[in-house]
C-alpha cells in the first residue's frame, strides 16, 4: 500500500533562517505531488505541484521554493523565512489522473518567530 | 479560475441528525471532478466522497452523500445520522486537470455534532 511521509512535524525557526521540509512517497511510481499551506482557520493554499522528476510548478509567487530531486521525494525550501511564512504545511500526492483524490501526510506546523 | 465557495464557516448539529454542508464553485470547464474533505481534530486530511461532473448519479459513502447540480454548479454534502466523530472541518475542492490534477479548496465549514 501507499503511504507518505512528511517531516518534521513541529518546526520553530526564527525570521531570516532557511527552511526545508521534505516529503516522500512509498508503494508508488510517478505520482503527482504537492504542497499546501493552511493558515489557522482558513483553507488549503496550493503551493507548489509537480508532475515528475524537476519539473515544478508554482502557483503562488512567494518566499518558497520547491523541489523534486527524485520521482517520490518533494522537498520545500526557503532561503530567509519570513513572519508569515507561518502555518500548517502539507504534502500529498496523487496519481495524477482524474478523480483520483490527494492522499495528504501528517503536515508540519510552522512557527516563524 | 475556478473558485469554491463555502458560504457556512461554522455549522452545529445533534447527535443522530442530519445536516447539509453547502458548496458552490464557478468554472468554465465541462469535464471535472469534485471532492469533499476531512479534516478532523488531528488535522490530518481525510477524503470523505468525490463525484465525476459527467455523472448525473449522486456519489454515496455510507453516510455521507452529495447533492450534485451541476446546471446550478452546486456540490452539498449531507450526512445522516450524525455520529460525535464527525465533528471536523469540511472542506469543498475542485479538481484543476490542467493544473497537475491539483485540488483548489473552499474555506472550509467546521461541523460540530453535540450530544
Amino acid at each position: 500500500s501507499q503511504t507518505i511521509h512528511q517531516w518534521p512535524a513541529t518546526l520553530v525557526q526564527p525570521v531570516g533562517s532557511p527552511l526545508s521540509l521534505e516529503c516522500t512517497v512509498e508503494g508508488t511510481s510517478n505520482p503527482n505531488l504537492y504542497w499546501y499551506r493552511q493558515a489557522a482557520g482558513r483553507g488549503l493554499q496550493l503551493l507548489f505541484y509537480s508532475v515528475g522528476i524537476g519539473q515544478i510548478s508554482s502557483e503562488v509567487p512567494q518566499n518558497l521554493s520547491a523541489s523534486r530531486p527524485q520521482d517520490r521525494q518533494f522537498i520545500l525550501s526557503s532561503k530567509k523565512l519570513l513572519l508569515s511564512d507561518s502555518g500548517f504545511y502539507l504534502c500529498a500526492w496523487s496519481a495524477g489522473q482524474g478523480a483520483s483524490p490527494l492522499h495528504f501526510g501528517n503536515g508540519t506546523r510552522l512557527t516563524v518567530t | 479560475a475556478q473558485t469554491v465557495t463555502q458560504s457556512q464557516p461554522e455549522m452545529s448539529v445533534q447527535e443522530a441528525e442530519t445536516v447539509t454542508l453547502s458548496c458552490t464553485y464557478d468554472t468554465s470547464e465541462n469535464n471535472y471532478y469534485l471532492f469533499w474533505y476531512k479534516q478532523p481534530p488531528s488535522r490530518q486530511m481525510i477524503l470523505v466522497i468525490r463525484q465525476e461532473a459527467y455523472k448525473q448519479q449522486n456519489a454515496t459513502e455510507n453516510r455521507f452523500s452529495v447533492n450534485f447540480q451541476k446546471a446550478a454548479k452546486s456540490f452539498s454534502l449531507k450526512i445522516s445520522d450524525s455520529q460525535l466523530g464527525d465533528t471536523a472541518m469540511y472542506f469543498c475542492a475542485f479538481m484543476k486537470p490542467n493544473s497537475g490534477y491539483a485540488l483548489n479548496f473552499g474555506k472550509g465549514t467546521s461541523l460540530l455534532v453535540t450530544p
